[in-house]
């Protein structure tokens, strides 16, 4: 399994600011994904980190409020933009490799806007 | 669409005792399907997956779970509870063949007492 690190842990942010959660694997995987876990609920997918072209969003998000980029194989970042109370969520990134039918999961990302 | 059902948000139990959760799926097509655990403040572990190899999948920590075309069912159980298995359960479905877009249930909080 592939060892998953996030940075930051986690953030209180002010409402209307941004925050950029980093996301680093330990080696070279084919699929990353982004997901959010509101506060009691379970698990969304936000959007699937594409090396070298833009990510593809799930219904409901977008592009502008979640940017995301994947510079290479074992690195991407999610920004929440324009902050809101409703944002307080854990954001956990995941990764699956080539072949292999399984989906590994950082230790999150807590976010608190106040 | 894709979609699994976890029956009962929580569930607990003694010591010692079995370990049961359920999930049931929906899928046009014969899914690939997962179970998750997370622990307090942790990231999600994978348990266990089925991928249409055995119907029966023997994971970590001494979990199981029976694939059941004909109920539509992929229940998770322990035959006897440890107080370090108390966490929260997810069961997750994706596609065949991809494992990429994972559906969430809401999850199942196990409880463990003396």
């Amino acid at each position: 399994s592939a060892v998953i690190s996030q940075k930051p842990s986690r953030d209180i942010c002010q409402r209307g600011t941004s925050l950029t959660i980093q996301c680093q694997v330990d080696s070279q995987v084919t699929m990353m994904f982004w997901y959010r876990q509101q506060p009691g609920q379970s698990l969304t997918l936000i959007a699937t980190a594409n090396q070298g072209s833009e990510a593809t969003y799930e219904s409901g998000f977008v592009i502008d409020k979640f940017p995301i980029s994947r510079p290479n194989l074992t690195f991407s970042t999610l920004t929440v933009s324009n902050l809101s109370p409703e944002d307080s969520s854990i954001y956990l990134c995941s990764v699956r490799a080539l072949a292999i039918y399984e989906q590994y999961f950082g230790p999150g990302t807590r976010l608190t806007v106040t | 669409a894709q979609s699994v059902t976890q029956l009962g948000s929580h569930v607990s139990v003694s010591e010692g005792a079995l370990v049961l959760l359920r999930c049931n799926y929906s899928s046009s097509v014969p899914p690939y399907l997962f179970w998750y655990v997370q622990y307090p403040n942790q990231g999600l572990q994978l348990l266990l997956k089925y991928t249409s190899a055995a119907t029966l999948v023997k994971g970590i920590n001494g979990f199981e779970a029976e694939f059941k075309k004909s109920e539509t069912s992929f229940h998770l159980t322990k035959p006897s509870a440890h107080m370090s298995d108390a966490a929260e359960y997810f069961c997750a479905v994706s596609d065949a063949g991809t494992a990429s877009k994972l559906t969430f249930g809401t999850g199942t909080r196990l409880q463990v007492t003396l």
